[in-house]
C-alpha cells in the first residue's frame, strides 16, 4: 500500500524556467509533510515542509502548496537553476498516530537543463 | 556544525553473514530513525528511537533486523544471516523532537550495503 506517491519518475525543464514536483497521498491522518533533495551518494537534503493547517509555504526559491482536500502537495521551484538538477522526495508523517516515522513517495529526477 | 555520520560508507558481505551498521546522530537530537533505500525504490521506515521511550519497530522486515541506541546517542543497526534482499542502502536520521519546533529530520550519507 503506497500512502505517498509521486507519479512522474521525471522531470526536465530550461533553465530560469518553473520546475511543478507532484505527490499524491492517501492516509487522511498524515499531519506534515517535507520535501527532500537528493543527490548521487549522498543522504537526502530537507529542502522546505508544510503543516496541515496551512495550504502554503515559502522559502526562496521553493514554495510547498498542500491542497488537503484533494490529498495533494506539489513543490514550485522558480526560477530553476542547473544545480537544483537531483531527485525529489516527498514525504509525510501523521504524528498524532504515528510519531515522527516518515513515509516516502518514491522520488522524483529532477534535471535542469542550461 | 557536524552532520549525521554513518560507518562504513560500503559494506560488501557474503550471504548468511552478520553485519553491523552505525550512525551518530547530530548531537543534541533526542531521536533517531532509520531507513533504507532499495534499487529503485523510494525510503522505507525500519525503527524510530525516542528519548528513553521503547524504540517503534515497526518497519523491521523480519526478526533478522534488529538496532540499539546506547546512552541515547550511537545507534548500531545488525542485519543476522544477510540475504541478497537485504541489498540496499541504509540512511540514518535524527531529529531535535521540540514540540515547539519542526520535527525535520537530517539524514546521514548512508551505508551500501551488498549482500553476495
Amino acid at each position: 500500500d503506497q500512502q505517498v506517491k509521486q507519479n512522474s519518475p521525471s522531470l526536465s525543464v530550461q533553465e530560469g524556467r518553473i520546475s511543478i514536483l507532484n505527490c499524491d497521498y492517501t492516509n487522511s491522518m498524515f499531519d506534515y509533510f517535507l520535501w527532500y533533495k537528493k543527490y548521487p551518494a549522498e543522504g537526502p537534503t530537507f529542502l522546505i515542509s508544510i503543516s496541515s493547517i496551512k495550504d502554503k509555504n515559502e522559502d526562496g526559491r521553493f514554495t510547498v502548496f498542500l491542497n488537503k482536500s484533494a490529498k495533494h502537495l506539489s513543490l514550485h521551484i522558480v526560477p530553476s537553476q542547473p544545480g537544483d538538477s537531483a531527485v525529489y522526495f516527498c514525504a509525510a508523517s501523521a504524528r498524532e498516530t504515528s510519531g515522527s516515522r516518515l513515509t516516502f513517495g518514491e522520488g522524483t529526477q529532477l534535471t535542469v537543463n542550461p | 556544525g557536524a552532520g549525521v555520520s554513518q560507518s562504513p560508507s560500503n559494506k560488501v558481505t557474503e550471504k548468511g553473514k552478520d553485519v553491523e551498521l552505525r550512525c551518530d546522530p547530530i548531537s543534541g537530537h533526542t531521536a533517531l530513525y532509520w531507513y533504507r533505500q532499495s534499487l529503485g525504490q523510494g525510503l522505507e521506515f525500519l525503527i524510530y528511537f525516542q528519548g528513553n521511550s521503547a524504540p517503534d519497530k515497526s518497519g523491521l522486515p523480519s526478526d533478522r533486523f534488529s538496532a540499539e541506541r546506547t546512552g541515547g546517542s550511537v545507534s548500531t543497526l545488525t542485519i543476522q544471516r544477510t540475504q541478497q534482499e537485504d541489498s540496499a542502502v541504509y540512511l540514518c536520521a535524527s531529529s531535535l523532537l521540540d514540540p515547539r519546533l519542526t520535527d525535520t529530520q537530517y539524514f546521514g550519507p548512508g551505508t551500501r550495503l551488498t549482500v553476495l
